[in-house]
């Protein structure tokens, strides 16, 4: 089976950075996906790491290390919009897609 | 370029009957992805349709069952609803590309289930 553990709550000032971990123990492993989403809205897609190292879009970076079992999604230059939910999510190492999430950080940036 | 489209947006139920969710993939998706997000909680994985089966399927009981269409769109249905299936319940789409792919799901918006 797949678990993965990531902070309920984090609150950062606009303007900051702020770092989400997220720790996962699976059975076979493809990946880290990252999602956003916002109160009453879909998740939307924000990164993906199926290799060590950071990736990079915009303000947003993701950081995976296999041996570890751990990785992480960095905001940048926060702005009140990005007060959101990021779920960390693992691909199943089965031949398709499933995805397991993580319960998900509540994100609130304050003026 | 339509999203992936979900209908009914809100539902209201009473305990034992029976419910339809449809789901209408982004154009040139071939693979559906449904999922239960309680509130406060991530997504739960229900199942995954591909050509027109059901491939994979999360720890859920078969209360939940569902099918694809030649057109890729998709249905849940969930028999004898109990209290404790009251969700939001989400489509995902995505294509069925090799495991390295980015394996990016797109979500609709959901569909809102109230078990009375």
């Amino acid at each position: 089976g797949q678990s993965l553990e990531q902070p309920s709550e984090v609150t950062a000032v606009e303007g900051a950075i702020v770092q989400i971990n997220c720790t996962y123990q699976t059975s076979g492993f493809y990946g880290l996906s990252w999602y956003q989403q916002h109160d009453g809205g879909a998740p939307t897609f924000l990164s993906y790491n199926a290799l060590d190292g950071l990736e990079e879009t915009g303000r947003f970076s993701s950081f995976l290390s296999r041996s570890d079992s751990y990785g992480y999604l960095l905001l940048q230059e926060l702005q009140m919009k990005d007060s959101a939910s990021y779920f960390c999510a693992v691909r199943d190492s089965g031949g398709y897609q499933k995805v397991t999430f993580g319960i998900g950080t509540k994100l609130q940036v304050i003026p | 370029d339509a999203g992936v489209t979900q209908s009914p947006t809100h539902l209201i139920k009473t305990r034992g009957q029976q419910v339809t969710l449809r789901c209408s993939p982004k154009s040139g998706h071939d693979t559906v992805s449904w999922y239960q997000q309680a509130l406060g909680q991530g997504p739960q994985f229900i199942f995954q349709y591909y050509e027109e089966e059901e491939r994979q399927r999360g720890n859920f009981p078969d209360r939940f069952s569902g099918h694809q269409f030649p057109n890729y769109s998709s249905e849940l249905n969930v028999n004898a609803l109990l209290l404790g299936d009251s969700a939001l319940y989400l489509c995902a789409s995505s294509l069925q590309l090799g495991q390295a792919a980015k394996n990016i799901q797109y979500f609709g918006a959901g569909t809102r289930l109230s078990v009375l």
